[in-house]
């Protein structure tokens, strides 16, 4: 199956500042979603983009399908951004048997 | 976007009993989800569960352990039999809608 790799691990940052979440996989894709755990453990939809750009107020992403990688955009932070950052990929099949397979996240904290 | 509920929202179990978790969504959907997230970690996937059918385990998870029921096509349960402390996670039901999958809010296990 596919594997989805995300980078860095963890990210401290001050409030105000920006951040660039990576998000690398291994094979084409049908799917790919960005996705925000809170601290109380809700997982978030932010993005559905297997393939190009899209922005949401102060978050934007962009997936480059040719070169598999996405980018996770996150500007001027605030604390209400902290928690875990997931991106999930689903691959392509010719036996339509492929699942979204999740990435280990990015642990990001805002600090005030 | 779908809206999925569970219940229960938490619980302490004793080790050697069973937990049974419902999930359920306001829209119909052919195939419900449910993934286990241990401490600190990412989401796995545990099965698919198609109304109608058996569900779909992936490796490592098997029927006896998480029995799965889909009465109908915006239902379904989730048994974690058997308790170990190593079932301590959270598990969380999911749903593909228009190509976007949705996830409820969770069921955090804790297993003594």
């Amino acid at each position: 199956g596919i594997q989805v790799e995300q980078s860095p691990p963890d990210l401290i940052l001050q409030e105000g500042a920006n951040s660039t979440l990576r998000c690398n996989f291994s094979d084409s894709v049908n799917n790919l979603q960005w996705f925000h755990q809170n601290p109380w453990g809700q997982l978030i939809n932010l993005f559905y983009i297997p393939s190009g750009t899209k922005q949401n107020g102060r978050l934007s992403a962009t997936t480059v399908a040719t070169e598999r990688y996405s980018l996770l955009y996150i500007s001027s932070s605030q604390t209400t951004d902290s928690g875990v950052y997931f991106c999930a990929a689903e691959g392509i099949s010719n036996f339509g048997n492929e699942k979204l397979t999740f990435g280990t996240g990015t642990r990001l904290t805002i600090i005030p | 976007s779908a809206v999925i509920s569970q219940k229960p929202s938490r619980d302490i179990c004793q080790r050697g009993t069973s937990l049974t978790i419902q999930c359920q969504v306001d829209s119909q959907v052919t195939m419900m989800f449910w993934y286990r997230q241990q401490p600190g970690q990412s989401l796995t996937l545990i099965a698919t569960a198609n109304q109608g059918s058996e569900a779909t385990y992936e490796s490592g998870f098997v029927i006896d352990k998480f029995p799965i029921s889909r009465p109908n096509l915006t239902f379904s349960t989730l048994t974690v039999s058997n308790m170990s402390p190593e079932d301590s996670s959270i598990y969380l039901c999911s749903v593909e809608f228009f190509s976007e999958q949705y996830f409820g809010p969770g069921t955090r296990l804790t297993v003594t």
